[in-house]
């Protein structure tokens, strides 16, 4: 079974910290994808990641940024963590599409609370 | 633009009744449209995908999906309801080299 973990089920911080979230999957996925969750809005992606150091922005970018120096791991960073960044972050990965495989796989989740 | 977009907020059924679960979709070209599961405190859980071929999909735990190209829809079903069914589903349309858009979700609460 494929398997996603992320560091942290629960986090507080404070305003202006800067945030660390980190994922790791085990299957070998080229792609790999932070999301947030929010009530009445489902997930939206944040950042997406196709292969070490690549990356792209998704919906919603601003105040975020992502590294991924291992096959395996991609970190999302808070810069500056703001009161509106209080939200669940959900680290996915899957296949690329020239291996014929679509769906994603998600981890836990990671319930940031900023105060 | 390419979404999908659930239209109910809730479902409330009974034990042992059938289920639906609405999603609607709105994309160019062929459909990739996925099905996900999220129990309370866990991450989303694959539940079945459309691709091509048969308007029915069945996929995980007795769940299946109609799709139906004229309406544009891809509902989720199962013909009876579970109390442990209970959970968030989520509808989501791969779009733009592997990126997936996500609906807001349709709570699922099943009644002894």
């Amino acid at each position: 079974d494929v398997k996603v973990t992320q560091s942290s089920r629960y986090l507080v911080k404070r305003t202006g910290e800067k945030v660390f979230l980190e994922c790791v999957q085990d299957m070998d996925h080229e792609n790999m994808f932070w999301y947030r969750q929010d009530p009445g809005l489902g997930l939206r992606l944040i950042y997406f990641s196709y292969d070490v150091k690549m990356k792209e922005k998704g919906d919603i970018p601003e105040g975020y940024s992502v590294s991924r120096e291992k096959k395996e791991r991609f970190s999302l960073i808070l810069e500056s963590a703001s009161t509106n960044q209080t939200s669940m972050y959900l680290c996915a990965s899957s296949l690329t599409e020239s291996q014929g495989y679509y769906e994603q796989y998600f981890g836990p989740g990671t319930r940031l609370t900023v105060t | 633009a390419q979404s999908v977009a659930q239209p109910e907020d809730q479902v409330n059924v009974a034990e042992g009744n059938p289920l639906t679960v609405k999603c609607t979709y709105s994309v160019s070209g062929n459909p990739y449209l996925f099905w996900y599961v999220q129990y309370p405190n866990r991450g989303l859980q694959f539940l079945l995908k459309y691709i091509t071929g048969d308007n029915l999909v069945k996929g995980s735990y007795g769940f299946e999906a109609e799709f139906n190209k004229s309406q544009t829809s891809v509902h989720l079903k199962k013909p009876s309801a579970l109390v442990s069914d209970s959970a968030l589903y989520f509808c989501a349309n791969r779009y733009n080299f592997n990126k997936f858009y996500f609906g807001s979700g349709t709570k699922l609460n099943v009644k002894p």
